[in-house]
């Protein structure tokens, strides 16, 4: 059963305009959310990230929002840029801090 | 300061035979987590180890199999492969917790004819 569902495989947006990309869990003791961008023949890099006891997180262009009755999440990126063009994965941090349970990822292609 | 480093970068075995992959974590960095991803899965966690000692195991096989060193260098074996085996396997190295400062390395990518 997955814990961490990216349900958009991909997601086409033109250069300038905003992406959003969502991410819904399931388990609700889950306190900590990430985001990670992946380039291909990389490993994952870390973007941003959100503590449950907050609804919003801000990094410049990206911005994390979290809906925790909804058990939602997602990411804002804008403008959004061709360099942003990569895989995104959501991940939720175990109490313990021993492990990250992925989504399956998001494919974003931002056009010029 | 040199990132987490995976050797070897890729890998071809056949079905049956048994692969060991390596990771050096980033100088400091006492945790070390592994990921296999594969196109239909995503990213999936296969263990974390801290300090010598597993910490949580995710859920697969015995076949998968891992240790910890003191120098905090890590291994993963993977004994009797399957085709399902091919992914790209990630490590990732921490200070401490899997926070946000968990980083990861580059991959190794198996493929099991």
């Amino acid at each position: 059963d997955q814990q961490v569902k990216q349900n958009s495989p991909s997601l086409s947006v033109q250069e300038g305009r905003i992406s959003i990309l969502n991410c819904d869990y399931t388990n609700s003791m889950f306190d900590y959310f990430l985001w990670y961008k992946k380039y291909p023949a990389e490993g994952p890099t870390f973007l941003i990230s959100i503590s449950s006891i907050k609804d919003k997180n801000e990094d410049g262009r990206f911005t994390v929002f979290l809906n925790k009755s909804a058990k939602h999440l997602s990411l804002h990126i804008v403008p959004s840029q061709p360099g942003d063009s990569a895989v995104y994965f959501c991940a939720a941090r175990n109490q313990a801090g021993t492990a990250l349970i992925f989504g399956k990822g998001t494919t974003l292609s931002v056009s010029s | 300061k040199a990132g987490v480093t995976q050797t070897p970068r890729y890998l071809i075995k056949t079905r049956g035979q048994q692969v060991t992959l390596s990771c050096s974590p980033i100088s400091g960095h006492r945790s070390v987590s592994w990921y296999q991803q594969t196109p239909g899965q995503g990213l999936q966690f296969l263990f974390e180890y801290f300090s010598e000692t597993q910490r949580n195991k995710g859920n697969f096989p015995g076949r998968f199999s891992g240790r910890q060193f003191s120098n905090s260098r890590s291994e993963m074996n993977v004994s009797t492969l399957e085709l399902g085996d091919s992914a790209l396997y990630l490590c990732a190295s921490s200070l401490d917790r899997v926070d946000n400062e968990q980083f990861f390395g580059p991959g190794t990518r198996l493929t099991v004819l």
